[in-house]
């Protein structure tokens, strides 16, 4: 099973900031196979970017994903107030389809 | 519009099974695998498994073998995730998501999600 860990565990950022996210696997996601979702209190997550790199229709451009092999991230160019969530990657090259344990970027 | 609608919250005791259901609409409910993903309060997203509702073929994740099971009736267009010998510790949100696009594993649709409550 592929471990994903993220970092850090909590990100303290101001609106118009930039976030930089982490997500590390304990082994090679094959094709870059690797999703980011964004969740907010009480709500379903929702798909930002799959295939490491690649925006979900509808998604605004200062959200980007980069990354290969092990080692992935996501980042948020100027953080909009509606962007601080929980951010989880996701691996789906290998079953079981794991998840990270998450990030939450709050307002410092 | 693509939609995922799930049944309603359950309260079990340990030891019994729940079903949750997941109503698809808006798309060919056969062409899009559906995956299961769980949350307990306050904690992170697990994977529980897959299931194509054409074929009925499902995945499972490890630690569920045995004790769950995915299954459709491609009549109403509804998948079913079916959990046993519930613990406390599957008291959680259950969440339907359809994969984005045929042939791929990431989903981008998800039910509202179903909160199932395990205690005696």
């Amino acid at each position: 099973e592929i471990v994903l860990t993220q970092s850090p565990g909590t990100l303290s950022l101001s609106p118009g900031e930039r976030a930089t996210l982490s997500c590390r696997a304990s082994q090679s996601v094959s094709s870059s196979y690797l999703a980011w979702y964004q969740q907010k209190p009480g709500q379903a997550p929702r798909l930002l970017i799959y295939g490491a790199s690649s925006r979900a229709t509808g998604i605004p451009d200062r959200f980007s994903g980069s990354g290969s092999g092990t080692d992935f991230t996501l980042t948020i160019s100027k953080l909009e107030p509606e962007d601080f969530a929980v951010y989880y990657c996701q691996q789906y090259g290998s079953s079981p389809f794991t998840f990270g344990p998450g990030t939450k970027v709050d307002i410092k | 519009q693509v939609q995922l609608v799930q049944s309603g919250a359950e309260v079990k005791k340990p030891g019994a099974s729940v079903k949750v259901s997941c109503k698809a609409s808006g798309y060919t409910f056969t062409s899009y695998d559906i995956n299961w993903v769980r949350q307990a309060t306050g904690q992170g997203l697990e994977w529980m498994g897959w299931m194509n509702p054409n074929s009925g073929n499902t995945g499972y994740a490890q630690k569920f073998q045995g004790r769950v099971t995915m299954t459709r009736n491609t009549s109403i267009s509804t998948a079913y995730m079916e959990l046993s010998s519930l613990r406390s510790e599957d008291t959680a949100v259950y969440y339907c998501a359809r994969v984005l696009y045929s042939g791929t594993s990431y989903l981008g649709y998800w039910g509202q999600g179903t909160l199932v409550t395990v205690s005696s």
